[in-house]
């Protein structure tokens, strides 16, 4: 399968500062990235929908002002949390499904856990 | 739409007992299921998926599960537990066609007691 590398795995900022988690395919071109955040003892929920070339396509309710998402290239996803509050504190966690012979599988990063003091 | 549901949040069970975590699913296209593990911190890895095709896949770590369009299940199952199988899991569904992100449903812990 695929690797999916992402970093950090863990973060700690002062509310208010804005925290970039990155999320890099190390052996495949990954047309289409996913974000997606996960609270404690819950599922995961998709934030948005990043594709190399073009803007990131975000779930209602998730405020594309606050994260920033961006394809940089096709081996590389990053999550900016802008102006970080104690309620953004979660488990951040990307996927990526490749170009060729993985399009029905994805690929998940180790998550970064964000907590914000 | 897609969706999925887990029933049971926890499911606990003896070492070397039968394994079995539920999965049902809905979906207005031919779908692509998935099981997923999650350990404690990490994220998620593939335990298998079912395209087209046999419908009883085979995964990783002894586990299989039966794609049942009849019954739009898509059961996970291992015959003998054991104590590193502890661990939460997600069954999850996509499609080729609408939007490719998968759909998770809400996760099942398992527990092994010895």
């Amino acid at each position: 399968g695929a690797v999916v590398s992402q970093h950090p795995s863990r973060v700690i900022c002062k509310s208010g500062t804005s925290v970039k988690i990155e999320c890099r395919s190390l052996d495949f071109q990954a047309t289409t990235m996913f974000w997606y955040r996960q609270f404690p003892k819950q599922s995961l929920m998709l934030m948005a929908t990043s594709n190399e070339g073009s803007k990131a396509t975000y779930e209602q309710g998730v405020e594309k002002d606050k994260f920033l998402i961006n394809h940089a290239s096709l081996t590389l996803s990053t999550l900016t949390v802008t102006s970080a509050h104690p309620e953004d504190s979660s488990f951040y966690i990307c996927s990526v499904k490749g170009r060729y012979g993985l399009n029905t599988e994805a690929f998940f990063g180790q998550g970064t856990r964000l907590t914000v003091v | 739409a897609q969706s999925v549901t887990q029933l049971g949040s926890h499911v606990s069970v003896s070492e070397g007992a039968l394994v079995l975590l539920r999965c049902n699913y809905s979906s207005s296209v031919p779908p692509y299921l998935f099981w997923y593990v999650q350990y404690p911190n990490q994220g998620l890895q593939l335990l298998l998926k079912y395209t087209t095709g046999a419908t009883l896949v085979k995964g990783i770590n002894g586990f299989e599960a039966e794609f049942k369009k009849s019954e739009t299940s898509f059961h996970l199952t291992k015959p003998s537990a054991h104590m590193s199988d502890a661990a939460e899991y997600f069954c999850a569904v996509s499609s080729d066609t609408g939007r490719r992100a998968l759909t998770f449903g809400s996760g099942t812990r398992l527990q092994v007691q010895p």
